[in-house]
C-alpha cells in the first residue's frame, strides 16, 4: 500500500531564507508524486508534480522538488521565501495514472517570519 | 477554462438530518474523488467516480454515498450526521488513462453538524 509522510507539521523560516519540506513515500509501484498547497479557507492548488523522466520538477511560485528514487524521498524546496508563501502544504502519492485518487501526508504549515 | 465547481461553499446541519453536496468537475474530465479534510485526519479519500461507476472507495461508514452522472457531475450525501462529520469535503477531477494527468480540485463545502 501506498503512503506519505511529512517530517515536521509545523516549519518556520524567515523571509528570503530557503523553504525545505520534507517528504517521503511508500509506493509498490512507480510512484506519481504531487505538492499541493492550501491557503486559509481555500481548496488546494497544485504546486508540482512528477509522474516519469526528470528528476528535478519545477513547479509554480519558484517551487521545485527533487524526486529521489534511493531515498524515497521528494522534498519540497524554494530558495527564497516570501510572506506570501505562509500556508499548508501536502505532498501526494498516487498510484497509478488509472485512478484519482491520492493518498496524502498530514501536511505542514509553513509560517514565515518578517 | 472554468475550474472545479463545489456547492454549496458553507452549511450548517443538526445531527441527525442528511446533507447533499455537489460538485461540478472541469470539462472533459470524467474521473471525480472526493475527500474529507480534519483538523485530526487530515486529508481522507471517499471515493472515486468514473463514467457513473464508483471504482475506488475509501474506509468511510455506508452513511457516506456518492454517484456520478452522465455529465460527470457528481453528488456525496452524507445521511444520520454526526458531529464528527464536521468538516470541509473537497472535490477533484481528472482525465484519466495517461500519464501524469493533475487531479484539480475545488475550494471545498464547509459542513458543520451541531
Amino acid at each position: 500500500a501506498q503512503s506519505v509522510t511529512q517530517l515536521g507539521s509545523h516549519v518556520s523560516v524567515s523571509e528570503g531564507a530557503l523553504v525545505l519540506l520534507r517528504c517521503n513515500y511508500s509506493s509498490s509501484v512507480p510512484p506519481y508524486l504531487f505538492w499541493y498547497v492550501q491557503y486559509p479557507n481555500q481548496g488546494l492548488q497544485l504546486l508540482l508534480k512528477y509522474t516519469t523522466g526528470a528528476t528535478l520538477v519545477k513547479g509554480i511560485n519558484g517551487f521545485e522538488a527533487e524526486f529521489k528514487k534511493s531515498e524515497t524521498s521528494f522534498h519540497l524546496t524554494k530558495p527564497s521565501a516570501h510572506m506570501s508563501d505562509a500556508a499548508e502544504y501536502f505532498c501526494a502519492v498516487r498510484g497509478s495514472s488509472n485512478t484519482g485518487k491520492l493518498i496524502f501526508g498530514q501536511g505542514t504549515t509553513l509560517q514565515v517570519k518578517p | 477554462k472554468a475550474g472545479v465547481t463545489q456547492t454549496p461553499r458553507y452549511l450548517i446541519k443538526t445531527r441527525g438530518q442528511q446533507v447533499t453536496l455537489s460538485c461540478s468537475p472541469i470539462s472533459g474530465h470524467r474521473s471525480v474523488s472526493w475527500y474529507q479534510q480534519t483538523p485530526g485526519q487530515g486529508l481522507q479519500f471517499l471515493f472515486e467516480y468514473f463514467s457513473e461507476t464508483q471504482r475506488n472507495k475509501g474506509n468511510f461508514p455506508g452513511r457516506f454515498s456518492g454517484r456520478q452522472f452522465s455529465n460527470s457531475r457528481s453528488e456525496m450525501n452524507v445521511s444520520t450526521l454526526e458531529l464528527g462529520d464536521s468538516a470541509l469535503y473537497l472535490c477533484a477531477s481528472s482525465l484519466v488513462g495517461s500519464s501524469g494527468n493533475t487531479i484539480y480540485f475545488g475550494e471545498g463545502s464547509w459542513l458543520t453538524v451541531v
